[in-house]
């Protein structure tokens, strides 16, 4: 069974910087065909995606959002963390991280976790 | 604004069929880029629905169903069930490398 699971802090102030952990089970990051995204979703707002990675060290940013963000793995941990610079009240989000593939789907998300409420404020 | 437009809302009665649009562009869509749909119920997480244009992942009900034309898609919801009602987003892949989604639309079920 697939599960990815969101971990990281529930308040932030602004100008911190977010760390975001997705732990995954049930496939591994070193598949070629299978990799991690980051997907937001602001308070009554639509889907946000954030950014990518495979495991080929494929990776790609929103555009934007590219100059704050860093996506990066931990293969051995089944672990990919994202990283957001200078935090805003307006990144208030719940932040979801999901599984991505390249074929059936192509480049879409057939798995997403419970997702994690992040506030900033001060 | 999203990169793929949805209509904000749409509505039917129970066992009526509704259509859900996303349009994008010849960048997307138009580059003959699948397009996948997501619901997502109140307060959880998004599932996906319909993947590469107009298939359905094990447990997804053949009332969905999606097509896929130029560089528009939708989404068909037959028989409209109460516990149908939900935010509808599309997704695609752009030739700047980068996954897009549409706005989302709330379906409402009179």
């Amino acid at each position: 069974q697939v599960t990815l699971k969101e971990s990281g802090p529930v308040l932030v102030k602004p100008t911190e910087t977010l760390t975001l952990t997705c732990s995954v089970s049930g496939f591994s990051l070193s598949n070629a065909r299978m990799g991690v995204s980051w997907i937001r979703q602001s308070p009554g707002k639509a889907l946000e995606w954030l950014a990518y990675t495979f495991s080929n060290d494929e990776e790609s940013y929103s555009t934007s959002l590219e100059s704050r963000l860093t996506i990066s793995k931990d293969t051995s941990k089944s672990q990919v963390v994202l990283t957001m610079t200078n935090m805003d009240p307006v990144d208030t989000a719940t932040y979801y991280c999901a599984r991505i593939k390249k074929y059936s789907p192509y480049y879409g998300m057939d798995v997403w976790g419970q997702g994690t409420t992040v506030t900033v404020s001060s | 604004q999203s990169v793929l437009t949805q209509p904000p809302s749409v509505s039917g009665a129970p066992g009526q069929r509704v259509t859900i649009s996303c349009t994008g562009s010849s960048s997307n869509i138009g580059a003959g880029y699948d397009v996948h749909w997501y619901q997502q119920l109140p307060r959880t997480a998004p599932k996906l629905l319909i993947y590469g244009n107009n298939n359905r992942p094990s447990g997804v009900p053949d009332r969905f169903s999606g097509s896929k034309s130029g560089t528009s898609a939708s989404l068909a919801i037959t028989g409209l069930q109460a516990d149908d009602e939900a935010d509808y987003y599309c997704q695609s892949y752009d030739s700047s490398l980068r996954v897009v989604f549409g706005g989302g639309t709330k379906l409402t079920v009179l």
